[in-house]
Parts: C-alpha cells; sequence; structure tokens
C-alpha cells in the first residue's frame, strides 16, 4: 500500500520567514495530494492541495509543489504569521481503487514572535 | 451549519462496553470515510462507503468494529467490546464522487476507554 514520509516533524521559524514542510510518496499512481492544517482539539481543515498533472500551486502565502518522478511534495508557507502555528499533514489519495487518503506523520509549526 | 458532523463530541466508556458514534456528511456528497487518529499521529483509514455500499475496509478495521450508511446519508460507527487501545479520536470526512474528490472532515468524536 501507499506510505507517506513527512519531515521535519517539528519546525519552529521566526515571524515573517518562510517555512517548507517535505513528503515523499511511494505508491506512483497516487493522484492527488492535499495539505490539512490541524489546530489542537480541532478538524483538519483543507488548506491546500495539488492534482498529479500539475506541478506547483499557490494561493496567497501557501504553496504546493510536486515532483512526480522523484515522488515528493512540498508545502511553502511564505511571511509567516503566529496564526499559521499548527500540525500541518500531508497526505496522498489515489482515485480509482483505494480511495483513501494516506497521511504522513505531521509537521509542528511554531511561528515565534 | 452546513459542514461535516458527528455526534458525541467525547465518548468515556469502561473498557468491555460498547458505543457507536455518528457522522453526518455535507449532503451532496456521496462519499463518506472513517479515520482513526492518536495523539501525535495522523489520521488512519479505517473504512469507507460510496453511497451506502462500503467499499473498502482497513485491516485496521478489527471484527469488533462495524459501520453502516443505510440510507447512502448519515453513517454509525460501533464498537463491540471496547478496549483501551481503541482510545482514539475517531474523524468522519465526506467528499464528492470525483477520483480526487476534496475530503472535509468532521470535528471528530474522542473516544477514552478506561
Amino acid at each position: 500500500g501507499e506510505n507517506v514520509e513527512q519531515h521535519p516533524s517539528t519546525l519552529s521559524v521566526q515571524e515573517g520567514d518562510s517555512a517548507v514542510i517535505k513528503c515523499t510518496y511511494s505508491d506512483s499512481a497516487s493522484n492527488y495530494f492535499p495539505w490539512y492544517k490541524q489546530e489542537l482539539g480541532k478538524r483538519p481543515q483543507l488548506i491546500i492541495d495539488i492534482r498529479s498533472n500539475v506541478g506547483e500551486k499557490k494561493d496567497q502565502r501557501i504553496a504546493v509543489t510536486l515532483n512526480k518522478t522523484a515522488k515528493h511534495f512540498s508545502l511553502h508557507i511564505t511571511e509567516t504569521q503566529p496564526e499559521d502555528s499548527a500540525v500541518y499533514f500531508c497526505a496522498a489519495f489515489k482515485g480509482g481503487g483505494g480511495n483513501k487518503l494516506t497521511f504522513g506523520t505531521g509537521t509542528q509549526l511554531k511561528v515565534e514572535l | 451549519d452546513t459542514g461535516v458532523s458527528q455526534d458525541p463530541r467525547h465518548k468515556i466508556t469502561k473498557r468491555g462496553q460498547n458505543v457507536t458514534f455518528r457522522c453526518d456528511p455535507i449532503s451532496e456528497h456521496n462519499r463518506l470515510y472513517w479515520y482513526r487518529q492518536t495523539l501525535g499521529q495522523g489520521p488512519e483509514f479505517l473504512t469507507y462507503f460510496q453511497n451506502e455500499a462500503q467499499l473498502e475496509k482497513s485491516r485496521l478495521l478489527s471484527d469488533r468494529f462495524s459501520a453502516e450508511r443505510p440510507k447512502g446519508s448519515f453513517s454509525t460507527l460501533e464498537i463491540q467490546r471496547t478496549e483501551q487501545g481503541d482510545s482514539a479520536m475517531y474523524l468522519c470526512a465526506s467528499s464528492l464522487l470525483r477520483d480526487w474528490g476534496e475530503q472535509f472532515f468532521g470535528p471528530g468524536t474522542r473516544l477514552t476507554v478506561l
């Protein structure tokens, strides 16, 4: 089955700096890669996603890149703010069979003032 | 509220008791998923439904677990003879019927087995 690895497990940045979280996946048939933000005690919230037919997607301060050949994708957050502090999860999805998300182990992002 | 809802939000039970959780998906969503999340980990897939049909179950889902979605709308997840290892957050998500349908999560039911 699919296996998703995520690094780093914790990340501390100064407010205004950029943060990068990286994930690798094992199943080359996976075709959809969402990122979720989860604040303590709350539900995972979808913040951005990318499909396998594109290499990059941007939404304001958040961007995701995908390298299908290397089977890795990354989340980039620019101009970080204290409210960006949360746990971020990457996930991989294979449509047409195995219709489930396989999640990484999460990255605890802390944005310090 | 038009998002995914779950009930109850918290459940404390004694080992050996049965518990049942409910999930109400976003109304037009055909697919419904159950995940389990333990502290410090990402959600792990348990099972999913397309309309009323249960199409996939994880090996994590022992025979003490059963899920239903009888009318293709809400779903229930029952755990029989609960064990302390069942303590976790049980998350429900729903999506449209698409190859890469975005999944939207409910707030979860936190189960504590004493």
